[in-house]
This record gives structure tokens, C-alpha cells and sequence, in this order.
């Protein structure tokens, strides 16, 4: 069965620090790979996306991902966090249908 | 590009009436979702369609809910008699079938409260 797990349901930053998400999944193939952004009251957007080739991503607004197949992982990461950052981060796998993990609330502190 | 455009962006309703939420796609994607998110569940997909056809309804949860997408730019989702745990946000997204590797783009969302 598909499933994507965020352990992280909260974590608070301090403005200029780094920040690290965590995602796993379990899935039949190597699915792609997705993280999404949404602020309060908003719809979701696109942050990045893995589909092969180079592991480590980039995306909008800083933020980047890697993927690592041996640990069915594909973290977060932004170097130096902003307050505009706080908001709820989603990863999301698979191909036609996408299975979301169930977030993680980013809050930060100045 | 405008993006997807969702109305209304609010709806309150009282229980046992007809809802019905629309959606514009981006001009130019083939595939359109339905999502439904709620603290409890968190995003569930409802249904999606692949040029115009419902491709996967199994996300439905009941024969209240129905949506239809007559054309390549309009999509509905109806709830007909509604219910107070239909109360969520509902968010439709498109994506393009070929390129861009089925990446999603997401709509602002209805937020529907069922009193």
C-alpha cells in the first residue's frame, strides 16, 4: 500500500536558522516526488518536484530536497529560514494520483 | 496565467440543502482533481478526470456527492442533500497530461460550512 508519513507534525525555527522536514514513503515504484507549501487560508503551492537524475532538488524560495532511494526519503531543507516561511508544509508521491503525507506546521520564532 | 480559479471562496449552507462548487482549470491541462481537506482527515482526493472523463471516483465518500466536467475548462462538485461533516475545504487542481510530469497546481480552495 502507498503511504507517506511526516513525522514532524510541528516544528518551530528561529528566524535565520536552517530548517530540515522529514518525508518518507513507501510505494511500489520510485513514485514522484512533491512538496508543497500553504499558508493559512490559502490553497496549496508547489515547492518543488523530483522525477530522476541529479537527487538534490531546488526549488521556489530558497528551499531544496533531496532524495535518497536506500531510505525511501525525500527531505527539506532551507538554509537560512524567514518569517514569511511559517506556514504548513506537504509532501506528496506518486504519479497520476498523489498521496499527501499530513503536513508539517512550520512556525517561526523571530 | 490566471491558475485555477475555485468559487465561491466561501459558501455557508444550512444541512439538507444543494451545494455546488465549480472550478477553471489552467488553460491547456488535461487532467482535473478534486480534493477535499479537513483537520481529521487532512487531504483526501475525491475524484480526478483525464480529459473530461472521470478517470477514479473511489475517493467519493457517498452517493450525495457528484461532479461533473462538461468541458475542458469547467468542473463542478456537488453535494446534494449536504450534511455538517461535509464541512471542509475543497480544493480543485489541474494538471497537464503530457510535460511537467503530472505536477498538480492547486486552486485557493472553498472553505464550506455546513450548519
Amino acid at each position: 500500500a502507498q503511504s507517506v508519513t511526516q513525522p514532524d507534525i510541528h516544528i518551530t525555527v528561529s528566524e535565520g536558522a536552517s530548517l530540515e522536514l522529514r518525508c518518507n514513503y513507501s510505494y511500489g515504484a520510485t513514485p514522484y516526488l512533491f512538496w508543497y507549501v500553504q499558508s493559512p487560508g490559502q490553497g496549496l503551492q508547489l515547492l518543488l518536484k523530483y522525477f530522476s537524475g541529479d537527487t538534490l532538488v531546488q526549488g521556489i524560495k530558497g528551499f531544496e530536497a533531496e532524495f535518497k532511494r536506500s531510505q525511501s526519503s525525500f527531505n527539506l531543507r532551507k538554509p537560512s529560514v524567514h518569517w514569511s516561511d511559517a506556514a504548513e508544509y506537504f509532501c506528496a508521491v506518486g504519479f497520476y494520483k498523489l498521496s499527501f503525507g499530513a503536513g508539517t506546521t512550520v512556525t517561526v520564532r523571530a | 496565467d490566471a491558475g485555477v480559479i475555485q468559487s465561491p471562496r466561501h459558501e455557508v449552507t444550512e444541512m439538507g440543502q444543494e451545494v455546488t462548487l465549480r472550478c477553471k482549470p489552467i488553460s491547456g491541462h488535461n487532467s482535473l482533481f478534486w480534493y477535499r481537506q479537513t483537520m481529521m482527515r487532512g487531504l483526501e482526493l475525491l475524484i480526478y478526470f483525464n480529459n473530461n472523463v472521470p478517470i477514479d471516483d473511489s475517493g467519493m465518500p457517498e452517493d450525495r456527492f457528484s461532479a461533473k466536467m462538461p468541458n475542458a475548462s469547467f468542473s463542478t462538485l456537488k453535494i446534494q442533500p449536504s450534511e455538517p461533516r461535509d464541512s471542509a475545504v475543497y480544493f480543485c487542481a489541474s494538471s497537464p497530461l503530457a510535460g511537467d510530469k503530472n505536477t498538480q497546481y492547486f486552486g485557493p480552495g472553498t472553505r464550506l460550512t455546513v450548519l
